[in-house]
């Protein structure tokens, strides 16, 4: 079974410069995240998707984030324009949602962003 | 609110030996999930255990344990004759049954010297 895929990854742009990111969830999984890790902390949610429906963008930085999961598959997270502090690792993880106990994400290898 | 600690941020053994990872959590949930995800340089987050908050079962996986001690808020990961290939960075994550959050640790960087 294929795993989430990412693209690209790695990505040097200079700030207020804009960005995408690309996500493919493993097949069959509702549910999608994207994740923001900065260097020597633990991964936080920017974002989640059931399907192609917004769960949770409480902590998505509205004003220069934005993300997309259109036909319920792939999503797109964008920031535009990019500023230094946003240099991170950008993870995206799928799991298969909905009943308890099908919760276990799975997550793929990540962007590394760097602003300049 | 929920929070995981983590408080070894380094822990550096010789090949062979044995290393133990301390993981306390917060929760007032009565229903939780509990896991552990190794990151290895590659950068891809790898799922190691689920652990549900009533399963105090301890566990082994080849030469992976974990110990699960509700009384104490604890998830304590160990790997026995550790090797290179398990240089990485652990971490310990809770997740909230009601909406699937989850919250992870910050980590503990794990390095084996041959």
């Amino acid at each position: 079974e294929a795993g989430v895929a990412q693209s690209p990854r790695y990505k040097i742009i200079e700030k207020r410069q804009s960005v995408a990111f690309w996500c493919n969830p493993i097949s069959g999984h509702a549910t999608l995240y994207w994740y923001q890790q900065i260097l020597g902390q633990g991964p936080k949610l920017l974002i989640q998707f059931q399907n192609n429906g917004v769960v949770d963008d409480s902590q998505l930085p509205k004003d220069r984030f934005s993300a997309e999961r259109l036909k319920g598959v792939d999503s797109t997270l964008k920031i535009q324009p990019a500023k230094l502090e946003d240099s991170a690792v950008y993870l995206c993880a799928s799991s298969l949602g909905g009943l308890a106990g099908r919760d276990t994400q799975y997550f793929g290898p990540g962007t590394r962003l760097t602003v300049l | 609110a929920q929070k995981v600690t983590q408080a070894q941020t380094e822990i550096s053994v010789v090949e062979k030996e044995d290393v133990t990872l301390d993981c306390v959590y917060e929760t007032r949930d009565t229903t939780y999930y509990l896991f552990w995800y190794k990151q290895p340089p590659s950068g891809e987050l790898v799922f190691l255990i689920r652990r549900n908050s009533f399963d105090e079962q301890n566990e082994i996986s080849g030469r992976y344990s974990w110990n699960f001690q509700k009384s104490t808020s604890s998830f304590n990961f160990t790997i026995t004759a550790s090797q290179v290939v398990d240089s990485a960075v652990y971490f310990c994550a809770l997740l909230r049954s009601n909406d699937y959050k989850l919250s992870f640790g910050a980590g503990t960087t794990v390095t084996v010297r041959a």
